[in-house]
């Protein structure tokens, strides 16, 4: 099985703010089947990033994921008011599939 | 629109069984791997389970295998997750998802279950 860390556990920030994210594997990811998921409470999961660099459609551009092998990272490049949510990623190129713990950005 | 709308969620003493199902529409059901996937209260999301486009294959979670079946009736549209034998930490909000090969593209809403004497 293959274990995803995320860090930080939260991030605080303000609006207009760039947020980094990491993800970081146990063993290398198949071929590029990394995915960042956006969660808010009462909402379904959203996809945001596959293939460790495509946007999902309707994604803004300001998301972008990035990373190879075992380290990844999801950066929003200026933080809306409605990107403050949490956010998991995942591996989808083994079974079981596994997400990681998540990281919160929090309006600072 | 895609829509998927997952029913069957409610409240079940633990060693009992639930039946979740999940409606889905907007995309072509019967192209496309389903999977179940679920949140615990205060928890992060965890993949159940998952089923490919004829049937034939599925793939679980160590902690369910031998308790929850996946299945799908493509003619219906429709994915299923048969729960046995619950436990207490089983209880969760149980998504349908869907998507393209093994990547969870689709989310629905989510049903909640809860499993407490």
């Amino acid at each position: 099985e293959i274990v995803l860390t995320q860090s930080p556990g939260t991030l605080s920030l303000s609006p207009g703010e760039r947020a980094t994210l990491s993800c970081r594997a146990s063993q290398s990811v198949t071929s590029t089947y990394l995915a960042w998921y956006q969660l808010k409470p009462g909402l379904a999961p959203r996809l945001l990033i596959y293939d460790i660099s495509s946007r999902a459609t309707g994604i803004p551009d300001r998301f972008s994921g990035s990373g190879s092998g075992t380290d990844f990272s999801l950066i929003i490049s200026r933080l809306e008011p409605e990107d403050f949510a949490v956010y998991y990623c995942q591996q989808y190129g083994s079974s079981p599939l596994t997400f990681g713990g998540g990281t919160k950005v929090e309006i600072k | 629109e895609v829509l998927l709308v997952e029913s069957g969620g409610g409240l079940v003493q633990p060693g009992g069984s639930l039946r979740l199902s999940c409606a889905a529409s907007g995309f072509t059901f019967s192209n496309s791997w389903m999977n179940w996937a679920r949140q615990a209260p205060g928890k992060g999301l965890e993949w159940v389970a998952n089923i490919k486009k004829d049937g034939t294959e599925t793939h679980y979670i160590d902690s369910v295998k031998g308790r929850f079946t996946i299945s799908r009736d493509n003619a219906r549209n429709s994915l299923y997750l048969q729960m046995s034998s619950l436990r207490a930490e089983d209880t969760a909000v149980y998504y349908c998802v869907g998507g393209t090969g093994w990547l969870t593209r689709y989310w629905g809403q989510g049903t909640l279950v809860t499993v407490s004497s």
